[in-house]
């Protein structure tokens, strides 16, 4: 089984931290992807990778930057955190067999 | 982009009957159309996927349904138990597994 492990089930941060959020995927995908989920508001796509050090927007990439120095790992980063990015992580890896998505990381942002 | 809308946002159903839940997506070059279920407190989990070569799939009780020319799909949940009860949601892509764009998810219900 494809294992997409968060590094973190619960954050509490304060305002203006710098935040960062870990996922590690052991199964050599190369899609890797992070979505935040909010009631009534789905999933929606902060961030995706296709390859060690490349990037792309989603749809909601505003306050929010990534990392990806090793194929296995793509980290979130909130340079400085505000109240509305309270939510719940959600990180994803991909192959042809579909999406696989870690356990998820709940930030709460005080 | 892909917009997809699922509706209802939230079904409640009887156990033993029938639940259906349909999405719409806007754009005509998507070919892939996965379901993620999502029980509280958990991750969201690939329940079944349709090509846009089929129009119907079947895995025992879940069956996804793909109308191209309408640009909708449907999932079709039999003989609905208390396990079903989660958030179901849809997604279409352009580019398989690359990226999919994901509906807002479904509410279900099962009333014992």
């Amino acid at each position: 089984d494809v294992k997409v492990t968060q590094s973190s089930r619960y954050l509490v941060k304060r305002t203006g931290e710098k935040v960062f959020l870990e996922c590690v995927q052991d199964m050599d995908h190369e899609n890797m992807f992070w979505y935040r989920q909010d009631p009534g508001l789905g999933l929606r796509l902060i961030y995706f990778s296709y390859d060690v050090k490349m990037k792309e927007k989603g749809d909601i990439p505003e306050g929010y930057s990534v990392s990806r120095e090793k194929k296995e790992r793509f980290s979130l980063i909130l340079e400085s955190a505000s109240t509305n990015q309270t939510s719940m992580y959600l990180c994803a890896s991909s192959s042809k067999s579909g999406y696989t998505f870690g356990s998820g990381t709940r930030l709460t942002v005080v | 982009g892909e917009n997809v809308e699922q509706h209802p946002s939230t079904l409640s159903v009887q156990e033993g009957d029938s639940a259906v839940i349909k999405c719409t997506y806007s754009d005509s070059a998507s070919n892939y159309f996965p379901w993620y279920k999502q029980e509280l407190g958990k991750r969201p989990q690939l329940i079944i996927d349709i090509r846009s070569n089929v129009g119907e799939k079947k895995d025992q009780r879940i069956a996804v349904t793909l109308n191209k020319t309408a640009k909708h799909f449907s999932l079709h949940i039999t003989e609905t138990q208390p396990e079903d009860s989660a958030v179901y949601f849809c997604a279409a892509s352009s580019d398989g597994n690359n990226r999919l764009a994901f509906g807002k998810g479904n509410q279900v219900v099962v009333i014992p």
